[in-house]
This record gives C-alpha cells, sequence and structure tokens, in this order.
C-alpha cells in the first residue's frame, strides 16, 4: 500500500526552526505537496513539487527531499504558524491514488 | 477571484443517497481537472475522487467505488458527487479542490453526516 508517514506532533518556541518529516516508499519516484490546515478552515497550498513556493506563501517555509522523505521546515516560527500540517504525493502512473500524510500538529510554545 | 463553493451537504440516513455540488468561478472550469477530498471529524485528509477536465475519465479511492460518483457540467462551471448507499464512516467536511498538478484551490467544504 502507498503509505506517507508523519510524526502526530512538533512544538517550537517562537522564533525557533520547526522541521516536519514525510516518510513514504514512493516519495523518492514523485513529488511531496505540503498543506497548512488551521481549525475550521480549508487546507492550504505552502510547498509544491518538493521545494517551490507558491506565491503569498512566506520565505520562512521552505521544503526538501532526501531519498524517502520529505521535510518542511519553518524558519523563524510565528504564533500564526501553528496549525495542522499535511503531506501529500501521488501515484498518477497507472490507476490514480493520491495519499495524504498522517498529518502533524505544529504547536508554537 | 478564484473560487470553490460546495453545497448540498447535510444529515443522511445510512443507505440513502446525497448529492454535492461544487460551483467554481473566476477560472476556465474546464480547462482543470478536479477532485473531491473528504476529511472526517478530528481525522485526516483522504482523497475520495478525481475526474478530467472534459469528464472523459474518472478515479475513485477504494472504498466508495460503485457507491460514489464524480461528474461534471463544464456548461454550468459546476463539480458533483453522487454519493449512493452511505454508510456511517462517509461522515466527513467534503472539499471540492482544483489539479494544477497539485490540489492549489480549495473549497470551504460541506459536512455529510450519517448517523450509525
Amino acid at each position: 500500500s502507498y503509505e506517507l508517514t508523519q510524526p502526530p506532533s512538533v512544538s517550537v518556541s517562537p522564533g525557533q526552526t520547526a522541521r516536519i518529516t514525510c516518510s513514504g516508499d514512493a516519495l523518492p519516484k514523485q513529488y511531496a505537496y505540503w498543506y497548512q490546515q488551521k481549525p475550521g478552515q480549508a487546507p492550504v497550498l505552502v510547498i509544491y513539487k518538493d521545494s517551490e513556493r507558491p506565491s503569498g506563501i512566506p520565505e520562512r517555509f521552505s521544503g526538501s527531499s532526501s531519498g524517502t522523505t520529505v521535510t518542511l521546515t519553518i524558519s523563524g516560527v510565528q504564533a500564526e504558524d501553528e496549525a495542522d500540517y499535511y503531506c501529500q504525493s501521488a501515484d498518477t502512473s497507472g490507476t490514480y491514488r493520491y495519499v495524504f500524510g498522517t498529518g502533524t500538529k505544529v504547536t508554537v510554545l | 477571484q478564484v473560487q470553490l463553493v460546495e453545497s448540498g451537504g447535510g444529515v443522511v440516513q445510512p443507505g440513502r443517497s446525497l448529492r454535492l455540488s461544487c460551483a467554481a468561478s473566476g477560472f476556465t472550469f474546464s480547462n482543470y481537472d478536479m477532485h473531491w477530498v473528504r476529511q472526517a471529524p478530528g481525522k485526516g485528509l483522504e482523497w475520495v475522487a478525481l475526474i478530467w477536465y472534459d469528464g472523459s475519465n474518472s478515479y475513485y479511492i477504494d472504498s466508495v467505488k460503485g457507491r460514489f460518483t464524480i461528474s461534471r457540467d463544464n456548461s454550468k462551471n459546476t463539480l458533483y458527487l453522487q454519493m449512493n448507499s452511505l454508510r456511517a464512516e462517509d461522515t466527513a467536511v467534503y472539499y471540492c479542490a482544483r489539479d494544477k498538478d497539485v490540489f492549489d484551490i480549495w473549497g470551504q467544504g460541506t459536512m455529510v453526516t450519517v448517523p450509525s
């Protein structure tokens, strides 16, 4: 099966760096994407194609990839970054499947 | 501005049907593949279905195959999800999302509740 695993929670003080990992066997072959979701709101794309940042997303959000793990890094965390974060990837080579990671709650202390 | 607005959610008894709609505006709807994604209360995101820009192909997560049908009317800029034989485990907020090689635009979601 195609699964993406994230840590359930990450806690960080304001101004520090938060790193959220996402692991999956298919990640070396497929791009990863990251979404931020605040309570009661729809998800918002913050990183696409492993490390690209959409317009309007602050520069403190960055992404990287190494082997079967991708990482979302939030540098200089602000209180407004407290949210759930989901990685996502896809297998469109035959039968289309889109998979989200298990989600990580980022708490700003 | 680019916008997706879902509607049609509600409380429905197990085994019954419901049709969700997603109205698109601010972009050329017929140029984009579209998805439905759901989120059960307190749980993570789960992709449900995809339809190609012209409606020629559709794909589903295994748990809804044979029960749900995704469709679109490009003349009305509207995406649909017909949900039949609903189960308690289908209870979730249902989002429509635009595909630009990624889920780049999301609606605000519509809640579907199937009591157990």
